[in-house]
């Protein structure tokens, strides 16, 4: 499985809302609803945004929500603020029973 | 707390193997599948391997079938990663990830990697 093809890069300035999108074909993301989305500061681990293509864990912020329609699967960061510049990767199990990552988006507060 | 502790990383020569570990602590270790994630330096993540709670299912990425090897002993509450036959482009920063279920794509949802260790450095290079 190929990695899922994310936008390079996205911006927006404070308190504007992005969507980053992830996109797979029907072996992966368009087959399940296992998308998942990380984020990654610069020397950090990633941290789990979103699972199950929209659902939230404990203690990650409502700004952040996910949706699918397809082979596309997308992110969206609403009120934008200056901790959210970092890198997103998206991933999603296949029908191999493996998982592959995005190809990842770096964010920029402008 | 929820926590997992990458070991075992360092520089070896191309042909080579190492074996990396995870230790866990704060949950029932053997109530997860779990995960390693590489990424290469400047570059994006990778998934390379998952172990169900169990231990008796691995998956493998194309990337890595035939030279690694995922194992757990969940009475010791560790993860392994035996890496033979070593090439330049397997350095990468890697990475045990706890899964959200006991096997991957369970019914009932959280197939994602919830908790992630530091990472440990794998240079291969003569």
């Amino acid at each position: 499985h190929s990695a899922l093809t994310q936008p390079a890069s996205v911006s927006g300035s404070p308190g504007q809302s992005i969507t980053i999108s992830c996109t797979g074909t029907s072996s992966d993301v368009g087959g399940y609803n296992y998308v998942s989305w990380y984020q990654q500061h610069p020397g950090k681990a990633p941290k789990l945004m979103i699972y199950d293509v929209s659902n939230r864990p404990s203690g990650v912020s409502n700004r952040f929500s996910g949706s699918k329609s397809g082979n596309t699967a997308s992110l969206t960061i609403s009120g934008l603020q200056a901790d959210d510049e970092a890198d997103y990767y998206c991933s999603s199990y296949t029908s191999s029973s493996t998982y592959v990552f995005g190809t990842g988006t770096k964010v920029t507060v402008l | 707390e929820v926590q997992l502790l990458e070991s075992g990383g360092g520089l070896v020569q191309p042909g080579g193997s190492l074996r990396l570990s995870c230790t866990a602590s704060g949950f029932t270790f053997s109530s997860y599948a779990v995960n390693w994630v590489r990424q290469a330096p400047g570059k994006g993540l990778e998934w390379v391997s998952v172990i169900t709670g169990s231990g008796a299912s691995t998956y493998y990425a194309d990337s890595v079938k035939g030279r690694f090897t995922i194992s757990r002993d969940n009475s010791k509450n560790t993860l392994y990663l035996q890496m033979n036959s070593l090439t330049a482009e397997d350095t990468a920063v890697y990475y045990c990830a706890k899964h959200g279920a006991v096997v991957p794509a369970a019914i009932g949802g959280y197939d994602a990697f919830p908790i992630w260790g530091q990472g440990t450095m794998v240079t291969v290079s003569s």
